[in-house]
């Protein structure tokens, strides 16, 4: 079966530090893997999705970037936090083509002080 | 407009009571619909899948209505244990995206 794992759960870093969140996936391959973040009461923004390793779509502009060194592994990383980063970051995968459902990490909760 | 929306509620609902959300989409081109179900401070979970033909999973019914543009979810003899906030997910054809709702929050009272 394929499961998703996603950590830390939790993270606390100071504004102008670096980040770097790791997620992988077993018992799949070529997996569409994405990375959201959803602010405290609010929906799921797509921050970034790859549908091959190397392969990095962004959708909004912003602090942080993403990087797929291997198939079903994905990372969000920033050189410098701002306070505004804070919020709760998902990864998640779906099969490949189009219509899959996508299966979720148990998330990253990031407070930048 | 934004692409998926849905009413955040809240909805208060007395248990036992059946409850209805509906979830509206702006593209034509969408293909695929999905329910979510997030629990506070965890990870969206699927619910259900959404077809063409409206399909049920025990107490859940979801159905699609392409001429409207609308997708729902229906809730049967509600539990305390559905309280959650509910998320409505579509995907457009040739897209590997999926584009979420921002969810429509559900609290069943005793």
């Amino acid at each position: 079966s394929q499961t998703i794992h996603q950590w830390p759960a939790t993270l606390v870093q100071p504004v102008g530090s670096p980040l770097s969140l790791e997620c992988t996936v077993e018992g799949t391959s070529n997996p569409n893997l994405y990375w959201y973040r959803q602010a405290a009461g609010r929906g799921l923004q797509l921050l970034f999705y790859s549908v091959g390793i190397g392969q990095i779509s962004s959708e909004v502009p912003q602090n942080l970037s993403a990087s797929r060194p291997q198939d079903r592994q994905f990372i969000l990383s920033s050189k410098k936090l701002l306070l505004s980063d804070s919020g709760f970051y998902l990864c998640a995968w779906s099969g490949r083509g189009q219509g899959t459902e996508a299966f979720f990490g148990q998330g990253t909760r990031l407070t930048v002080v | 407009r934004k692409e998926v929306e849905q009413d955040p509620g809240p909805f208060n609902v007395p248990e036992g009571a059946t409850v209805a959300f509906n979830c509206t989409y702006s593209n034509s081109a969408s293909q695929s619909f999905f329910w979510y179900r997030q629990d506070c401070r965890k990870e969206p979970k699927l619910l259900m899948s959404v077809y063409s033909s409206g399909n049920e999973d025990g107490r859940f019914t979801a159905q699609l209505n392409r001429a409207s543009q609308y997708i729902s979810l229906l809730i049967r003899d509600s539990k305390l244990s559905d309280s959650a906030t509910y998320l409505c997910v579509v995907n457009r054809f040739g897209n590997e995206k999926l584009t979420f709702g921002t969810g429509t929050r559900l609290t069943i009272i005793p």
